[in-house]
């Protein structure tokens, strides 16, 4: 069965980097887009960007431009998103989600805490 | 960006009563193609959203049937024909017809 596993929880200080990743099993994770999409606690979804894992093409929100990153390493069929110059604000849990003109397929979500 | 707009926002049900979220879109949401990229995803507390509902009316694998979309262009509409226990938790439609994709508000369904 398709499955997405994320890295655990985070707690970063402000103006570090995180690196999320999120483990692909039950397809070929290079057949589908992975997108990112976050949401800080009771409030709603954030979609952050997508990469195709077959090119590693990727296009970003305008919001995260030039402080998000996405990757893929196919070897292991693991997608990475890394946020950097991290503010109180992004303290939110970053899901990743299998798909292009849809989310079929979610990952757990990883905490990502940013306090001094 | 293209703005949708849930109503309403909270919506109490008692179960075995109908309930129904109607998601208005800035923008049509047909795509070049032809196709409308308009989904319905589910989410409980605590976990991550789960596709319920894609290309406006198509159900995703082991979706009850009690679960319906309907709508076209910029208007659309999830039915759940009778609530149940485990239907309670925010419904969110996106759409993925143009770049960047966008969620509405959230509509959070409880049992009256």
């Amino acid at each position: 069965q398709v499955q997405l596993v994320q890295s655990g929880a985070e707690v970063k200080k402000p103006g570090a980097s995180v690196k999320v990743s999120c483990k692909a099993s039950g397809y070929t994770l290079t057949s589908y887009d992975i997108n990112w999409v976050r949401q800080a606690t009771g409030q709603g979804l954030e979609w952050m960007g997508w990469m195709n894992p077959n090119s590693g093409n990727t296009g970003y929100a305008q919001k995260f431009q030039g402080r998000v990153t996405m990757t893929r390493n196919t070897s292991i069929s693991t997608a990475y998103m890394e946020l950097s110059s991290l503010r109180s604000e992004d303290t939110a849990v970053y899901y990743c989600a299998r798909g292009t003109r849809t989310f079929d397929f979610w990952g757990q979500g990883t905490l990502v805490t940013v306090s001094s | 960006d293209i703005v949708l707009t849930q109503s309403p926002l909270s919506s109490p049900v008692a179960l075995g009563e109908p309930a129904s979220i109607s998601c208005r879109s800035s923008q049509s949401l047909v795509h070049s193609e032809g196709n409308t990229y308009l989904s319905w995803l589910h989410q409980r507390p605590g976990q991550p959203p789960r596709l319920l509902i894609h290309k406006i009316s198509n159900r995703f694998s082991g979706v009850p049937d009690r679960f319906s979309g309907s709508g076209a262009g910029t208007d659309f509409t999830l039915k759940i024909s009778r609530v149940e226990v485990e239907d309670v938790g925010v419904y969110y439609c996106t759409q993925a017809t143009q770049f960047p994709r966008t969620f509405g508000q959230g509509t959070k369904v409880e049992i009256k």
